[in-house]
């Protein structure tokens, strides 16, 4: 059984460009979140999806923006990049119904804006 | 406003060593208490979690945690280290049920020495 898979592992972009960074959620769950971890820092809340439309939102600019498909997948934009954009984004999925809150995550993807 | 402390941002602990991980929290009512361990470059893997009932938990790898309504804290703790277990730790704590976001703690990075 897949768990939560991410693409790209590695990016790097100039900045004031725009990058996509992809989820598929583990097999069973509808909910997808995705969290900026900066380096040396904690995971931060970016926002959450389910039924293909943004659930709840952090503390973030309208530079990020995503989306949910009918499959679940999820994809995280982020328009303009800036220097601070540089972390390690992670995704994470759940099931919105029974156990809740048990998060499954992915391996991040590790985003560098020069 | 809610948010989680790990006061202890380094922790370095020889082989065999017991260990104990610090977790305090700031909610109006018990939240749903997690932690989660983070090897380098790698995502999150759940060790335990606490919903309800009985305050002490055990999780994998042969970590425990213990809740504490009376000083709002969820300390992990291990009576003897490997040193597989050098990695960073988050404690982090979620709301009960709907589309709520987990809170991350800082993280606190555990060195193991030989």
């Amino acid at each position: 059984d897949a768990g939560v898979t991410q693409s790209p592992t590695h990016l790097i972009k100039t900045r004031g460009q725009q990058v996509t960074l992809r989820c598929s959620p583990k097999s069973g769950h509808d909910t997808v979140s995705w969290y900026q971890q900066a380096l040396g820092q904690g995971p931060q809340f970016i926002f959450q999806y389910y039924e293909e439309e943004e659930r709840q939102r952090g503390n973030f600019p309208d530079r990020f923006s995503g989306h949910q498909f009918p499959n679940y997948s999820s994809e995280l934009n982020v328009n303009a990049l800036l220097l601070g954009d540089s972390a390690l984004y992670l995704c994470a999925s759940r099931t919105i119904y029974g156990t809740s809150n048990l998060y499954t995550f992915g391996s991040g993807t590790r985003l560098t804006v020069v | 406003a809610q948010s989680v402390t790990q006061p202890d941002i380094h922790i370095t602990v020889s082989e065999g060593a017991s260990l104990e991980l610090r977790c305090n929290y700031s909610y109006g009512a018990t939240p749903y208490l997690f932690w989660y361990v983070q090897s380098p470059g790698q995502g999150l893997q759940l060790l335990l979690k606490y919903f309800s009932g009985d305050t002490l938990v055990q999780g994998i790898k042969g970590f425990e945690a213990e809740f504490k309504r009376s000083q709002s804290s969820f300390n992990l703790r291990k009576p003897s280290v490997h040193w597989s277990d050098a990695a960073e730790y988050f404690c982090a704590v979620v709301l009960s049920g709907g589309y709520n976001k987990l809170i991350f703690g800082a993280g606190t990075r555990l060195a193991v020495h030989p």
